[in-house]
Formats: C-alpha cells, structure tokens, sequence
C-alpha cells in the first residue's frame, strides 16, 4: 500500500511568486485536507477536497487555492507569496471526508520564502 | 470555533519513566479528539482518538488517553518511555460534522534522555 507522498521536499522562493506543491494521496482513499505548520506550531488547516470538490476551508485569503484530481491527488497553489508563508505544507488523506477519523499525512513540502 | 490548548511547550523525561501531556479543548458540545505524533523530518501519525464510547483510549506505542467532557480535557499518559519516543506530540479536535477539518494544539516536544 502506497502512502501519502509530497512534491518538492523543499523550495525557496521570493515574495510574490506563485507556488504549487503537490500531493499524491494513499490508495483507496479519496480525500485530502492541506495544513500549513509554521516553525514552532501546530498545523492549521486550509481546504479539504473530496472527490475533486472543495469541502471545506480554513482562514486562508483566496491567494491559496487547490484542485484535487480524478486520481484524487491534489495541488496547493499560493500566488502573491509573503514572507509569512514560509512554513511546512502538510497533505493528508483519508477516506471519506475523515469520517474514520484518522488521517494520513505526508512528510511535508518545506517552503521558504524570501 | 474550536481551540485546543497544549500546557507544556516541553516535557523532559528519563528513560523508562512515566510521562503525562496536558490537553484542554474549548468546546462544551460534543467534539472528537486526537493525538498525533511528529518525529523529526517527518509528517504526523495517529496515535490514538476519541470519537465516542470507552473515556479511556488506548493507542499505539503503549500510550493512552482519558477523555474527561466536565474539564474538557484529553490527557496522553504512557507508564515507561523509550528514547524513541523523543518526538513532538500534537494534540487535536474536531467537531463530529467536520471530519477530517482538525484543530491543532501549539504541541509539546518529549525529550527522553537515558
């Protein structure tokens, strides 16, 4: 069984330009929730998409944006980077919105912006 | 909205000690309860969740948690820690409608030392 995994590890960037990390999600599940770890905290959530629609969405401006694809894996777009952005992108999949309460996340994509 | 407060930025434990980690939640209606663990470089596992039944949750890696709904809290306790259990431990919520939208705790870093 193949697990979450996350595309790039690590990028650097510069204040305003776009960036898409991506996430392929675990087998058979066909959901995935995107949450941002900045350094020293907890992750704070940022969408979940099931079955290729947004399900939901956390305090995020709309400069952060996503797609979830008929493989159910997924993109994060941030466009108009701030130096606030640095931080730990986390992907996690489950199955059915989470109803089991158990999700399953990546390793992460550590974006630096400068 | 939910909040959830981790107490203890930083636990130091000895090997083979016993080790407590205090979580408190604000919520009064029912919620669903997780803790996760984050080891170095890596994304975060499960380790044990409350969605209802049994106060008393036990999870892997010979940890366990009481679900208290008087004091909102969700305690994690393991009797005897190894080193391997250096990591950070992350406490979360969410509301039974919002699977899979989780709010987390700042998180407490375990250090054991021999």
């Amino acid at each position: 069984e193949t697990g979450v995994t996350q595309s790039p590890t690590h990028l650097i960037k510069t204040r305003g330009q776009q960036v898409t990390l991506r996430c392929s999600s675990q087998s058979g599940h066909n959901t995935v929730s995107w949450y941002q770890q900045a350094l020293g905290q907890g992750p704070q959530f940022i969408f979940q998409y099931y079955r290729e629609e947004e399900n939901g969405r956390g305090n995020f401006p709309p400069r952060f944006s996503g797609l979830q694809f008929p493989n159910y894996s997924s993109e994060l777009n941030v466009n108009a980077l701030e130096l606030d952005d640095s931080a730990l992108y986390l992907c996690a999949s489950s199955t059915d919105r989470g109803k089991t309460g158990e999700l399953f996340f990546g390793e992460g994509s550590r974006l630096t912006v400068l | 909205a939910q909040s959830v407060t981790q107490l203890d930025s930083q636990v130091p434990v000895f090997e083979e000690a016993p080790v407590e980690l205090r979580c408190n939640y604000s919520s009064s209606v029912s919620v669903y309860l997780f803790w996760y663990v984050q080891y170095p470089n890596q994304g975060l596992q499960l380790l044990l969740k409350y969605l209802s039944g049994s106060t008393l949750v036990k999870g892997i890696n010979g940890f366990e948690a009481e679900f208290n709904k008087s004091q909102t809290s969700f305690h994690l306790r393991k009797p005897s820690v190894h080193i391997s259990d250096t990591a950070e431990y992350f406490c979360a919520v969410s509301d039974p409608d919002s699977w899979g939208k989780l709010q987390f705790g700042a998180g407490t870093q375990v250090v054991v030392t021999p």
